[in-house]
């Protein structure tokens, strides 16, 4: 158990609609990342927030969304949903801004169908 | 654009065997290399490196970096099913904080 809770683990949703996963880091650690893997992409680099503040960005879409809370979760928001959103969506946590030795949760799959 | 790209895609080998998994990376500002086991779900962090020709070990698997080349392996000695996983090399640049290649999936067999 890396310490990262990620819920929920499963999400089925219909095209066209709005999700919220949410992230909790391991205790301690101030930078939370989101990562998105797909069969043919690999994981893929979303967001990166440091202590409540956006820190760096990836190929995140304009649908997409997120934040890091003053209690330092993190909730991702995925909205007007499209088959191809259909991923595993990966939180990390480290202890500082560099995301060496960053460790991930579980990871929540959502389904778009 | 920062790359790493891992090599072979897929291994299968049989118990016993000793593997190398390759990493090669194209990054600006390079940080550190680091080494996941992915199972099921969540990658499992193996090894960071950060400094060329210094070997980073643990039990079988051990890892080496070579800054000069853009490269890296992961070498697994005496193969035990429970190797069988993707690994995943990822590199931590001043752009992104971990730019992550396709993995290499590695099944061993009995």
């Amino acid at each position: 158990d890396s310490g990262v809770t990620q819920t929920p683990k499963h999400l089925i949703t219909a095209t066209g609609q709005r999700v919220t996963l949410r992230c909790s880091p391991r205790s301690g650690d101030l930078s939370v990342y989101w990562y998105q893997q797909s069969l043919d992409q690999g994981l893929q680099f979303l967001i990166q927030y440091y202590n409540g503040e956006e820190r760096a960005k990836g190929n995140i879409l304009e649908r997409f969304s997120a934040q890091q809370f003053p209690d330092l979760h993190s909730e991702l928001n995925l909205s007007s949903l499209e088959l191809g959103d259909s991923a595993l969506y990966f939180c990390a946590s480290s202890t500082r801004q560099g995301a060496s030795e960053a460790f991930f949760g579980q990871g929540t799959r959502l389904t778009v169908v | 654009e920062d790359k790493v790209v891992q090599s072979p895609l897929s291994l299968v080998v049989h118990e016993g065997d000793t593997v190398t998994l390759n990493c090669s990376y194209e990054v600006t500002n390079f940080r550190s290399l680091l080494w996941y086991k992915q199972e099921k779900k969540a990658p499992t962090f193996l090894f960071m490196l950060t400094s060329s020709g210094i070997e980073k070990k643990s039990g079988r698997l051990s890892s080496i970096l070579d800054k000069k080349e853009l490269f890296s392996i992961l070498n697994i000695t005496a193969t035990q099913t429970g190797d069988s996983a993707v690994y995943l090399c990822a590199v931590e640049s001043g752009n992104t904080p971990l730019v992550f290649g396709k993995g290499t999936r590695l099944s061993v067999i009995a």
